[in-house]
């Protein structure tokens, strides 16, 4: 299967300073992009929607000068937590899709960020 | 409306028995649909896909998943369980081009 890779796997920061995600393709050109958050023993929620070279689309209630996502290129999405905050901490699951994939999801491996 | 009933939070069973996971959905068209599994802080890997090709599907580590239109399900089984099974599962379907709807997935339990 089509390969997602994600980047860091685990980050602590301090309150107050910024974090990026990287989320790639590996294998696949992904045109587009997901940004999901999860909390324990819960499903997704989704936050974005990217295309390649297009602004995202942020689901209700997710600020979008807090999760900064750039897709600038068919193969990486970033996602930057600004001025990240303790209600920040959470596992971040970033997946990709294309024509090439048949539309399939591909998940990351999810990024574990605790804010202190 | 599209939307995604995983039936069961949870399921236990025990090691060696069949494994039922029961997902049923609602659309207005012929959506495709997906089985994931996810296991403890890991990504989401994915198990089988439904998309309008075979109403029976075969997917990875022995876990297939039926079709069923007249009774909107999407069931996942297993034959038998092994203790490696035991993870998150989620029930996936779509809802327009690049437009997807989570279950609230089933935690499987395998006993030994």
């Amino acid at each position: 299967g089509a390969v997602v890779s994600q980047h860091p796997s685990w980050v602590i920061c301090k309150s107050g300073t910024s974090v990026k995600i990287e989320c790639r393709s590996l294998d696949f050109q992904a045109t587009t992009m997901f940004w999901y958050r999860q909390f324990p023993k819960q499903s997704l929620m989704l936050m974005a929607t990217s295309n390649e070279g297009s602004k995202a689309t942020y689901e209700q209630g997710v600020e979008k000068d807090k999760f900064l996502i750039n897709h600038a290129s068919l193969t990486l999405s970033t996602l930057t937590v600004t001025s990240a905050h303790p209600e920040d901490s959470s596992f971040y699951i970033c997946s990709a899709t294309g024509r090439t994939v048949q539309e399939t999801q591909y998940f990351g491996p999810g990024t574990r960020l605790l804010v202190l | 409306a599209q939307s995604v009933t995983q039936l069961d939070s949870h399921v236990s069973v025990s090691e060696g028995t069949p494994v039922l996971l029961r997902c049923n959905y609602s659309s207005s068209y012929s959506p495709s649909l997906f089985w994931y599994v996810q296991h403890p802080n890991k990504g989401l890997q994915l198990l089988l896909k439904y998309t309008s090709a075979a109403t029976l599907v075969k997917g990875i580590n022995g876990f297939e998943a039926e079709f069923k239109k007249s009774e909107t399900s999407f069931h996942l089984t297993k034959p038998s369980a092994h203790m490696s099974d035991a993870a998150e599962y989620f029930c996936v379907v779509t809802a327009g081009t690049y437009k997807y709807i989570f279950g609230t997935g089933t935690r499987l339990k395998v006993l030994a």
